[in-house]
């Protein structure tokens, strides 16, 4: 079946534009999960949804970063006023539940310019 | 505060070798040790995982040990292939689930044919 799908690939984007990420998990995941991976480093927890809340964003780094996941399924990550501090590799990863093993997407790299 | 702290940053080895990666985490409360695995441009990919009441896991070349009053976990890939040229992350995380796993900084692996 489907992997997690996610769009776009790639986003260059200006310093202080806004964004949207979108992540389609596989379908039956109830879990969705965000995590931003910076050049040469493992991937860092941002926040993840179990259904249509999130149930721990404590990693999101500031109030300019926000996801949502209205209806349990595709999930979106915004950010705003985006900075040149803020490119790295966005991955998503869903999971059946949140006691199953995470399947990850292949990300969304981001540059700031 | 790095976590968890994985070693070496880049390792080399002759095919049929032995590839063996270290990690060492700090917070008593982790009680799940996943290894993954990530090809250029893809997501990284779950290849094994222990939970601390086991010492040893082995799944076909893969195999983990861990050391509880160590804080520390390895990977083993046995008759090392050029396929299993990547990058390699350990992470960890509580409730032992993979809600919110906090990863090493990752070991780039290359298997010489």
């Amino acid at each position: 079946g489907a992997g997690v799908s996610q769009t776009p690939s790639n986003k260059v984007t200006e310093k202080g534009k806004y964004v949207e990420l979108r992540c389609d998990p596989i379908s039956g995941h109830t879990a969705l999960y965000w995590y931003r991976q910076s050049l040469g480093q493992g991937p860092e927890f941002l926040i993840y949804f179990q259904g249509t809340g999130a149930a721990d964003d404590s990693g999101l780094p500031n109030d300019r970063f926000f996801a949502v996941r209205p209806e349990g399924s595709v999930s979106t990550l915004k950010i705003q006023r985006t900075e040149r501090g803020d490119s790295a590799v966005y991955l998503c990863a869903s999971s059946f539940t949140t006691n199953s093993p995470l399947h990850f997407g292949n990300g969304t790299r981001l540059t700031v310019t | 505060q790095q976590q968890v702290k994985q070693s070496p940053q880049s390792l080399i080895v002759q095919k049929g070798g032995i590839s063996i990666i270290n990690c060492a985490y700090e917070n008593t409360a982790f009680d799940y040790f996943p290894w993954y695995q990530q090809f250029p441009g893809k997501g990284p990919a779950l290849l094994i995982a222990i939970r601390p009441d086991v010492s040893e896991k082995k799944e076909g070349r893969f195999t983990i040990s861990f050391n509880k009053s160590a804080k520390q976990f390895s990977l083993h890939i046995m008759d090392s292939q050029p396929g299993d040229s990547a990058t390699y992350f350990c992470a960890a995380s509580t409730g032992g689930s993979a809600r919110q796993l906090t990863f090493g900084s990752g070991t780039q692996l290359t298997v010489l044919p």
